[in-house]
């Protein structure tokens, strides 16, 4: 059974586009991460999300809206693609960091791999 | 605000030792974190620092020296499958308990 699953893995669309990541995890954790790599393999935190709540925005354009329907899904919609919105899509997932002494490992997913042409 | 450091490429031997040092500035500090991610794959996670000293599992090893923000990941015994990069990553309470990603060493193991 697949921990962090995403979807899709690959994606490629033209500029202007509307497109949605989904993303689930089965493992009971209550923070949902979205992070983006980019070609020079940054992985930058855009959004987390604490049972349902937003919790971390980081300077993100207002063109990517996440939706988290409930604690174990963490969608990420993004409008009018452009073409420097290029990069891989890591969602994650881990128990609530700070709530515990533990280190609340982020677990990631596969990852999705966004081409705007 | 956080700057994490890590060297970006590194090239070792197979059967040798390689370290990885990562130096950081954060607000505050509540772990550090590595990860290995081989190429299009995800970030997998490898060690966890929070208090000063080494850690060690197995052939990776990671230390923690939060006085001098510092940690390194050592890596022994090298496999050809241990070519990947590393990531350091370090949680900061002050920026809501976020982790923050280094750029990433890529390791090169050669035969």
């Amino acid at each position: 059974d697949t921990a962090v699953s995403q979807t899709p893995k690959y994606l490629v669309t033209q500029m202007g586009n509307d497109k949605s990541i989904k993303c689930e995890q089965n493992l009971g954790h209550d923070t949902m991460y979205w992070y983006k790599q980019d070609s020079k393999k940054f992985l930058k935190i855009m959004f987390s999300y604490n049972n349902k709540e937003l919790i971390i925005n980081e300077t993100v354009p207002n063109r990517f809206s996440p939706k988290s329907p409930d604690k174990a899904h963490l969608n990420l919609h993004i409008n009018s693609l452009e073409l420097g919105d290029s990069a891989v899509y890591f969602c994650a997932s881990s128990q609530a960091p700070g709530t515990s002494s533990g280190a609340n490992v982020l677990t990631f997913g596969a990852g999705s791999r966004l081409t705007v042409l | 605000g956080q700057n994490i450091d890590q060297p970006t490429e590194m090239t070792a031997t197979e059967g040798a030792i390689v370290q990885i040092n990562c130096t950081y500035q954060t607000s505050g500090f509540n772990g550090l974190f590595w990860y290995q991610q081989h190429a299009g794959e995800a970030p997998t996670f490898l060690s966890y620092n929070v208090l000063d000293g080494l850690e060690e599992k197995g052939r990776f090893s990671s230390f923690l020296s939060r006085s001098k923000g510092y940690s390194y990941l050592l890596l022994k015994e090298l496999q050809m499958k241990d070519s990947a990069s590393y990531l350091c990553a370090v949680r900061d309470p002050a920026a809501g308990n976020k982790l923050t990603f280094g750029g990433g060493t890529r390791v090169l193991v050669k035969p």
